[in-house]
């Protein structure tokens, strides 16, 4: 089975921290991704990596950054949080190159900023 | 832009009823289709996915789902429902980046399902 996992389920932060959000996948996947999810407004696509040090904007990358170092693992940062970036954050993890590529999530990471 | 559309924020079914769950996408070509599933404190779990050939489409847990190109719609539905199946579902459109490199989903906004003994 594909494992996504994320370093934390709950993190508390103020406003002003440098947050790091780590994700790890277990399956040799290219692709990851950062989503966000609110309530009402389902999940937003923050960035995408398709291959290790290569990235690209989703719909909100605004006061976020990635960092993709080695391909098992995709961290999200949060330069200077602030409290309209609490959340709960989702990676997931697909392969390249077959129909309808599934993408497998991890179990999230709910961002309280103080 | 894409953009999928859940009409209904919340339904209400008794245990046994049958259930469908509406999705509408806004896309100019037949996109590939996605029903995900989040139970409550965890990630999403991939219940069905549509991208060619027949356009009713089997998944997981006894879920179906139709895709009608004339509607621009991708149902879910389920004949008799158990209390287990109380979460939230999400419909996905599932489109390449402009790299070409792989697909991005775009999510709608949700429906939190609710089961009554």
């Amino acid at each position: 089975d594909v494992k996504v996992t994320q370093s934390s389920r709950y993190l508390v932060k103020r406003t002003g921290e440098k947050v790091f959000l780590e994700c790890v996948q277990d399956m040799d996947h290219e692709n990851m991704f950062w989503y966000r999810q609110d309530p009402g407004l389902g999940l937003r696509l923050i960035y995408f990596s398709y291959d290790v040090k290569m990235k690209e904007k989703g719909d909100i990358p605004e006061g976020y950054s990635v960092s993709r170092e080695k391909k098992e693992r995709f961290s999200l940062i949060l330069e200077s949080a602030s409290t309209n970036q609490t959340s709960m954050y989702l990676c997931a993890s697909s392969p390249v190159g077959t129909p309808g590529e599934t993408q497998y999530f991890g179990p999230g990471t709910r961002l309280l900023v103080l | 832009a894409q953009s999928v559309t859940q009409p209904d924020i919340h339904i209400t079914v008794s245990e046994g009823a049958s259930l469908e769950l509406r999705c509408n996408y806004s896309y100019g070509a037949t996109p590939y289709l996605f029903w995900y599933v989040q139970s409550p404190g965890q990630g999403l779990q991939l219940l069905l996915k549509y991208f060619s050939g027949d356009t009713l489409v089997q998944g997981i847990k006894g879920f179906e789902a139709e895709f009608k190109r004339s509607q621009s719609s991708f149902n879910l539905r389920k004949p008799s429902v158990h209390w287990s199946d109380a979460a939230e579902y999400f419909c996905a459109v599932g489109l390449f980046f402009s790299s070409g490199s792989a697909r991005q989903l775009t999510f709608g906004s949700g429906t939190q399902l609710t089961v009554l003994p």
